[in-house]
């Protein structure tokens, strides 16, 4: 157990649904990114939001909309996925600003599968 | 371009015995490098780092290696144990504080009795 909660940990969903992931965290922390594993693939950086306010889109499709309401949650709105987006979907939390430790705490995932 | 890689995407190592897991980097910028261990099912869970003005830390049985001039770090496990199979990434980042983590493909260590 890191302290980052992800839900839901498995989702399949089609083309043309509507999904969101729901990442939460209490740890204090100020920082909260969406990451996402493919097969072979290392970890890719989707999003970050520091203090609530996004500070890096690493070129994803606007078919994935972040939403960070609070420090301690984030959300990954779903839309029109395509079957190549079917991965592991990592949400992590860090203190990103006045720390030397910038550890980030994953949560579980949620594993994906448009279909 | 990858910033970070892990060139062995698997290792295999006789409990008791010492695992060597390398790592390599390109960016002369990194200056804080950390490793991530990942069991399947779960999210990656922070195991051990360090920064640029060290050439090593240790942790038990973990112990990690940096050679800036090589741009290669490595983690050592002594002694290798079982319940230490699982994936290792390496991960690297600017700034210190920035957070944002750059990863390895990672390595599948397995362990056996």
């Amino acid at each position: 157990e890191t302290g980052v909660t992800q839900t839901p940990r498995h989702l399949v969903m089609g083309m043309t649904n509507k999904k969101s992931l729901k990442c939460e965290q209490h740890l204090g922390h100020n920082a909260m990114y969406w990451y996402k594993q493919s097969a072979k693939k290392p970890l890719e950086l989707m999003f970050v939001y520091s203090l609530e306010e996004r500070v890096e889109n690493n070129s994803v499709p606007s078919r994935f909309s972040p939403e960070c309401p609070n420090s301690s949650h984030l959300f990954l709105h779903l839309h029109t996925l395509q079957p190549e987006d079917s991965a592991l979907y990592l949400c992590a939390s860090s203190l990103k600003t006045g720390s030397l430790r910038p550890e980030a705490f994953f949560g579980q995932g949620t594993r994906l599968t448009v279909v | 371009d990858q910033q970070v890689k892990q060139n062995s995407p698997s290792l295999s190592v006789q409990e008791g015995r010492i695992s060597i897991l390398n790592c390599d980097y390109t960016n002369s910028m990194f200056d804080y490098f950390l490793w991530y261990k990942k069991y399947p099912a779960e999210g990656p869970t922070f195991l051990i780092s360090i920064s640029s003005i060290k050439d090593k830390n240790e942790d038990g049985r973990f112990t990690v290696f940096l050679n800036k001039s090589a741009k290669h770090l490595s983690l050592h496990i002594v002694p290798s144990q079982p319940g230490d199979s699982a994936v290792y990434f390496c991960a690297a980042t600017i700034g210190g504080s920035q957070g944002n983590l750059i990863f390895g493909k990672g390595t599948k260590l397995s362990v056996k009795p």
